[in-house]
């Protein structure tokens, strides 16, 4: 079974920190994704990644950035953390090709206080 | 750009049938999936249809229209361990996938 490992289940930090949410998978899949999903608002896509070194803003990619340096990992960076980006944080990834969708980490609960 | 618009609860008896539907505008489109989360879970992978009619596995099944832009994923035999939230999500670019604000599914006994 693919596995995408979030390096955090839970995070508390403070306004202005800079942040860095870490996503591993181990199925050699090129392409990544950070989500974040709020109530009444379902998932929305932050950034994705198909290709190492490779980056495309999704919808709301304002506040973030990501790095992929290596194909397994995909970060998601919050430059000055605010208040309004408390949230649950959703790496995934998925296959070239692949019709079976996407495989979701356990998510990242991230309280910026 | 997309939208997606689904139910926000539905409640169903144990055993019963329920089905949960998906309306989407798309300025492309690739195909529908469904994704389940458990209260507390990471959403988990159901279904795909990228063609018009009916997709079942077990006890899920799912449908498309692509001329009515409507799917929909139906639930048999409903068991307690489904109560979870179920998302429609659409494919509408390379790479690029919406997903619906989710649907909670309460089954009672």
């Amino acid at each position: 079974d693919v596995k995408v490992t979030q390096s955090s289940r839970y995070l508390v930090k403070r306004t202005g920190e800079k942040v860095f949410l870490e996503c591993v998978q181990d199925m050699d899949h090129e392409n990544m994704f950070w989500y974040r999903q709020d109530p009444g608002l379902g998932l929305r896509l932050i950034y994705f990644s198909y290709d190492v070194k490779m980056k495309e803003k999704g919808d709301i990619p304002e506040g973030y950035s990501v790095s992929r340096e290596k194909k397994e990992r995909f970060s998601l960076i919050l430059e000055s953390a605010s208040t309004n980006q408390t949230s649950m944080y959703l790496c995934a990834s998925r296959g070239q090709g692949s019709i079976n969708g996407y495989t979701f980490g356990s998510g990242t609960r991230l309280t910026v206080v | 750009g997309q939208s997606l618009e689904q139910p926000s609860e539905v409640t169903a008896v144990e055993g019963a049938i329920v089905q949960i539907n998906c309306t989407y505008q798309t300025s492309g489109f690739y195909g529908l999936s469904w994704y389940q989360q458990h209260d507390g879970g990471a959403p988990t992978f159901l279904s795909y249809n990228a063609l018009d009619g009916l997709e079942e596995t077990g006890r899920f099944s799912s449908f498309l229209s692509r001329s009515d832009s409507y799917g929909y994923l139906l639930l048999q035999e409903l068991q307690m361990k489904d109560s979870a939230s179920y998302f429609c999500a659409v494919r509408g670019g390379y790479q690029k996938v919406t997903f619906g604000i989710g649907t909670k599914l309460q089954v009672i006994p």
